[in-house]
């Protein structure tokens, strides 16, 4: 099993370009989640998905947007970018399990706003 | 809203020290804490912790958690080099989802 990959692993935009980032997990959990790290600021919830078709904003939402057509596929996209959006940013996965859920995080997609 | 605090922010010690991290959190209809060593890329998992005063152990790893008084501490015995890594604490809340807040990590390293 691969886990949690991500793609791609770094990327620099221009102000004002879109981006999606790709985010897939076999494992067939079925909450799925993105997060952006900062220095000093732990990782932040800017989506979540509890299950394929539906997702739900977090902490940090403004300026993506997200989707989960597929169970295993959470798309995370940048319609405008901004310098603000620079960031590492990580999805994870996990499943119901009484109680006893832990996240599984992907590598991470390095993103550098210019 | 909810709140973790890890502390220290940093910390440098040099191998075979023995180092604590502390992590305290207020967070609405809790249901556990997870602590995570996040090394060049994505957090791993160490240790979810669910009832208060029971250590959970990991070789040289080991933490508590106190629900009354809201806080949890990470030992690490006998540092080594390869213990050098952000850690991470992250309150789990119960109901859908399951979400996590993490604290902004305490940075260890360790020198040879």
């Amino acid at each position: 099993n691969a886990g949690v990959t991500q793609t791609p692993k770094f990327r620099v935009l221009k102000t004002g370009q879109s981006m999606t980032l790709l985010c897939a997990q076999d494992m067939n959990h079925e909450y799925m989640y993105w997060y952006r790290q900062d220095p000093g600021m732990g990782l932040r919830l800017i989506h979540y998905s509890v299950g394929e078709g539906t997702t739900a904003k977090g902490e940090v939402p403004d300026g993506y947007n997200v989707s989960r057509l597929k169970k295993q596929n959470f798309l995370l996209g940048l319609e405008s970018a901004a310098p603000s959006q620079t960031s590492v940013y990580f999805c994870a996965s996990s499943t119901p399990s009484g109680g006893r859920e832990t996240q599984y995080f992907g590598p991470g997609t390095r993103l550098l706003v210019l | 809203e909810d709140k973790v605090v890890q502390s220290p922010l940093s910390l440098v010690v040099h191998e075979g020290d023995t180092v604590t991290l502390n992590c305290s959190y207020e967070v609405t209809n809790f249901r556990s804490l997870l602590w995570y060593k996040q090394e060049k890329k994505a957090p791993t998992f160490l240790f979810m912790l669910t009832s208060s005063g029971i250590e959970k152990k990991s070789g040289r790893l080991s933490s508590i958690l106190d629900k009354k008084e809201l806080f949890s501490i990470l030992n690490i015995t006998a540092t080594q080099t390869g213990d050098s890594a952000i850690y991470l604490c992250a309150p789990n809340r119960s109901g859908a989802g399951n979400m996590l807040t993490f604290g902004g990590g305490t940075r260890l390293m360790v020198k040879p």
